[in-house]
């Protein structure tokens, strides 16, 4: 069964401080991985999908890279307006275009 | 222009009722969804409607009956609400041809049964 961890469960950085957030995935065939930010009330934004080990996006302050078994989503000098819950899911290749997500890591920006 | 719509925004019901959540998309997308988001944040996928056709039925109870009049409307009926089935559900929508298509969701409709 496909299954998704993300880490820490919740961060507190000051704005201007950069850091990482984790995504442990196991996936029978990954089609793609994707992480979506989501805001207290509203439903998750999409930021980016990746598909193949070694690839990077960038957006902003953000960037996200995959390997076979993880993926980081880095985000340099974050501004208080970056704070939300970041959601990662991967999507296998069995056919059916569900994604499987993991809880989020609730992200606080302090100025 | 709002990409995925679902209404109501806050249902509050008692236990027993039935009720409905209606969801469209002006997006063009060809698969719907609904996820279920418990008090712990998780979501997860419950249907997948392409082009009106069920494609995914995760294990959810009967009582939960989607139903898809065309491919820009999914809507979502709930018989019998028990105090379990207070969550958030998100509708959204996908354009999938051949790989894997990003998933965009509506803002959430937050079901409350008392």
């Amino acid at each position: 069964e496909d299954q998704v961890t993300q880490s820490p469960e919740a961060l507190r950085l000051q704005e201007g401080e950069s850091s990482s957030l984790n995504c442990s995935y196991t996936v029978s065939g990954l089609r793609g991985l994707f992480w979506y930010r989501q805001d207290p009330g509203k439903g998750p934004e999409f930021l980016f999908t990746l598909y193949s080990a070694g690839e990077e996006k960038e957006k902003e302050r953000l960037k996200a890279t995959l390997t076979k078994k993880e993926s980081f989503l880095h985000i340099t000098a974050p501004k208080p307006e970056d704070s939300a819950t970041y959601l990662c899911a991967v999507q296998n290749r069995r056919g059916a275009q569900k994604l499987v997500f993991g809880q989020g890591t609730r992200l606080t920006i302090n100025p | 222009d709002t990409a995925v719509s679902q209404t109501p925004k806050y249902l509050v019901t008692q236990m027993g009722n039935d009720k409905s959540i209606k969801c469209e998309q002006n997006l063009g997308h060809d698969t719907m969804y609904w996820y279920k988001q418990d008090s712990k944040k998780f979501l997860k996928i419950m249907f997948s409607y392409n082009n009106k056709e069920l494609i995914i039925n995760e294990t959810v109870p009967n009582r939960f009956s989607p139903k898809s009049p065309d491919k820009a409307h999914l809507n979502l009926h709930i018989n019998s609400l028990e105090l379990g089935d207070s969550a958030v559900y998100f509708c959204a929508s996908s354009q999938d041809l051949g790989g894997p298509g990003t998933q965009y969701f509506g803002p959430g409709t937050r079901l409350t049964v008392l």
